[in-house]
């Protein structure tokens, strides 16, 4: 099983501030089975990114992926207010997994 | 507009059983895997399996293997995932989720609260 680690577990940004979150594979995942989701305080998560850097319909161009191999990140350009959420990454090759996740708060 | 909708939460006893669905609409509910995760209080998602309705075969991650069944009725566009024996330990929000391309999941369900308490 592919394990997925996220870092940090806690980013505190400001709006208007850029921020970096990362994920790390314990083994090399493709980059077209890569994902990443944003999850609401009592909302389901939904699709940001998939196949590592594409953008899932409707998702604004400040969120954008990138990386290859074991090492993949999420960037969103300028924090908005909604923005504020926890984010996962996944790989979906033969048994999926996602990370633990990484919260993104208001400092 | 394609949509997951599920079933509503559930509080069950511990050795009870239980199925919840999840019923698609606005695509071709055969032609695409459907998969299961499970969210504990306070926890991230984890993977549990997913079922091609078309044929309904049915793929499990390891960690819940023999722990749920899942199955689907493709007459009326639903997915179900069954416990015969609850546990306090199953307490959780389940999600269903179309799998689409490769394998990313999108849409989601608005999930399903199951609570096992005595």
């Amino acid at each position: 099983e592919i394990v997925l680690t996220q870092s940090p577990g806690t980013l505190s940004l400001s709006p208007g501030e850029r921020a970096t979150l990362s994920c790390r594979a314990s083994q090399s995942v493709s980059s077209s089975y890569l994902a990443w989701y944003q999850q609401k305080p009592g909302q389901a998560p939904r699709l940001l990114i998939y196949g590592a850097s594409s953008r899932a319909t409707g998702i604004p161009d400040r969120f954008s992926g990138s990386g290859s191999g074991t090492d993949f990140t999420l960037t969103i350009s300028r924090l908005e207010p909604e923005d504020f959420a926890v984010y996962y990454c996944q790989q979906y090759g033969s048994s999926p997994t996602f990370g633990q996740g990484t919260k993104v708060e208001i400092k | 507009e394609v949509q997951l909708v599920q079933s509503g939460a559930e509080v069950k006893k511990p050795g009870e059983s239980l199925k919840i669905s999840c019923k698609g609409s606005g695509y071709s509910f055969t032609s695409y895997w459907i998969g299961w995760v499970r969210q504990m209080p306070g926890k991230g998602l984890e993977w549990m399996g997913i079922i091609y309705p078309g044929d309904s075969d049915t793929r499990y991650s390891p960690s819940f293997q023999g722990q749920v069944t899942i199955s689907a009725d493709k007459s009326i566009s639903t997915a179900y995932l069954q416990w015969s024996s609850l546990k306090a330990s199953d307490t959780a929000m389940y999600y269903c989720a179309r799998h689409v391309g490769l394998g990313w999941f999108d849409p989601w369900g608005q999930g399903t609260l199951v609570t096992v308490s005595s």
